[in-house]
């Protein structure tokens, strides 16, 4: 089984700043035949479920907000919230589908 | 599109639960049902899938021998059963709807709360 390692556990970040979640996978999650990272994000607040964000690694889910992107390859991947809104204080949480799904343990995100 | 969940659920050590979630705004046929499960204040937890076309089913190993997927196309509603259920089974599950492949979820249901207590 592929383990999902986040960094770190929760931060916490100004409004208007930039947030950097990392997450590294045990093993790489590209694919050779088509060169794509199997590595999703999604973003969960309490009492909802999680909601897509960005899948391939770096393509936006249709409605996501630009001020999310994703980036990385191989096994060391980040989520990058560029100017940081009240709104996005939740829980981040990033998953790979290279093989069975599993998801990284989750990053806290809270307003300084 | 919209997956809807049914309510949540309190049972007893060792009793079964089945919950459903039921599908519409897409063909249900061509979407792979997954479930995961999160518990309090936990992470989430890959359980399964199911193709709703050919009724086949993958699982993840530590519940290999107590779950079941299963679906009903004719209302498009697929139903998670899970089985001998203990105490650390109490959780919220979700549905989530994937393409055959690859298998990133792009809507959820709301999630059911099952609490399993003596």
């Amino acid at each position: 089984d592929i383990v999902m390692t986040q960094s770190p556990d929760s931060l916490a970040v100004s409004l208007g700043e930039r947030a950097t979640i990392n997450c590294k996978s045990s093993q790489s999650l590209l694919h050779r035949s088509n060169k794509k990272n199997y590595l999703a994000w999604y973003q969960q607040k309490p009492g909802q479920p999680p909601k897509l964000l960005i899948y391939w690694a770096s393509t936006r889910e249709s409605g996501v907000p630009d001020r999310f992107s994703g980036s990385g390859s191989g096994a060391d991947f980040t989520l990058t919230i560029s100017r940081l809104q009240a709104e996005d204080v939740a829980i981040y949480y990033c998953q790979q589908y290279y093989t069975t799904p599993s998801f990284g343990q989750g990053t806290k995100l809270e307003i300084k | 599109v919209q997956l809807v969940q049914s309510g949540a659920e309190v049972k007893k050590p060792g009793a079964s639960v089945k919950v459903s979630c039921e599908t519409s705004g897409y063909n249900f046929n061509i979407y792979d049902i997954h479930w995961v499960r999160q518990a309090t204040g936990q992470g989430l937890e890959w359980v399964g899938w199911m193709n709703p076309s050919t009724g086949q089913t993958g699982y993840a190993q530590k519940f290999q021998d107590r779950v079941a997927l299963t679906r009903d196309t004719s209302i498009s509603t697929a139903y998670m059963e899970l089985n001998s259920l203990r105490s650390e089974d109490t959780a919220v599950y979700f549905c989530a709807r994937a393409e055959e492949s690859p298998w990133y979820f792009d809507y959820w249901g709301q999630g059911t709360l099952l609490t399993v207590s003596s």
